[in-house]
């Protein structure tokens, strides 16, 4: 069984600091590795996603996500946050052998604060 | 534009009272899937279906049903609402039903049962 943990609830930021939000996975052989974003009211928005290739993934909105397969994670971050960054995130896995089921963490909500 | 939509946006019912939410994408799309979204749960999946006719069961598919008779629509039904189905519903549509490719998510209904 695949799974996603993000171990934080909330992620507090100031205006242009840099922001890391965490997730860890679990899966049997190559994961397909996703980062979602909601803002209030609306539904999910695809932000970045790791298939194959470089551990870095460059994605929407000046997010990055950083593939570590040793530490099985896969943290979004962003070097200068803004206040329009604050919403909810979601990690995502499935794999080649999944193909269809897509397993979400719990979310975690990032405030920044001007 | 290239989206997913759903209705309504919001309901409130009551107990027994058979409902549907609809959902549409203009994309083509092979993949379809229903999620509920529960505080600190993040989203869980109802049902998925990979083409016309062909639907199968998610990881929470309970007091709920679907169909697929056309590619752009993927109706849920809750026969016989109960207040523990009170939840955020996504339908989502994906390109394939590869687990590389990224899900689009429609706008959301939010749904109370009394």
């Amino acid at each position: 069984a695949q799974s996603v943990a993000q171990p934080e609830d909330q992620v507090n930021v100031a205006e242009g600091n840099p922001l890391t939000v965490k997730c860890t996975y679990s899966v049997s052989g190559n994961p397909y590795l996703f980062w979602y974003v909601q803002y209030p009211n609306r539904g999910l928005q695809f932000l970045l996603k790791y298939i194959t290739g470089d551990n870095l993934v460059k994605g929407s909105y000046g997010f990055e996500a950083e593939f570590n397969k040793s530490q099985t994670s896969f943290h979004l971050k962003k070097p200068s946050a803004l206040v329009s960054d604050s919403a909810l995130y979601f990690c995502a896995v499935s794999n080649s052998n999944s193909g269809y089921a897509l397993n979400f963490g719990k979310g975690t909500s990032l405030l920044v604060t001007p | 534009e290239a989206q997913v939509t759903q209705n309504p946006r919001y309901l409130i019912t009551v107990t027994g009272k058979k409902l549907t939410v609809t959902c549409s994408q203009n994309m083509n799309h092979e993949y379809m899937s229903w999620y509920r979204q529960d505080p600190g749960l993040g989203l869980r999946q109802i049902y998925y279906s990979m083409n016309v006719e062909v639907t199968d069961k998610g990881d929470v598919p309970e007091g709920y049903k679907v169909s697929r008779k056309e590619k752009r629509n993927f109706p849920l039904i809750l026969e016989s609402p109960s207040p523990n189905q009170t939840s955020l519903y996504f339908c989502a549509s994906m390109e394939g039903w590869d687990g590389a490719y990224e899900q689009y998510f429609g706008p959301g209904t939010r749904l109370t049962v009394t």
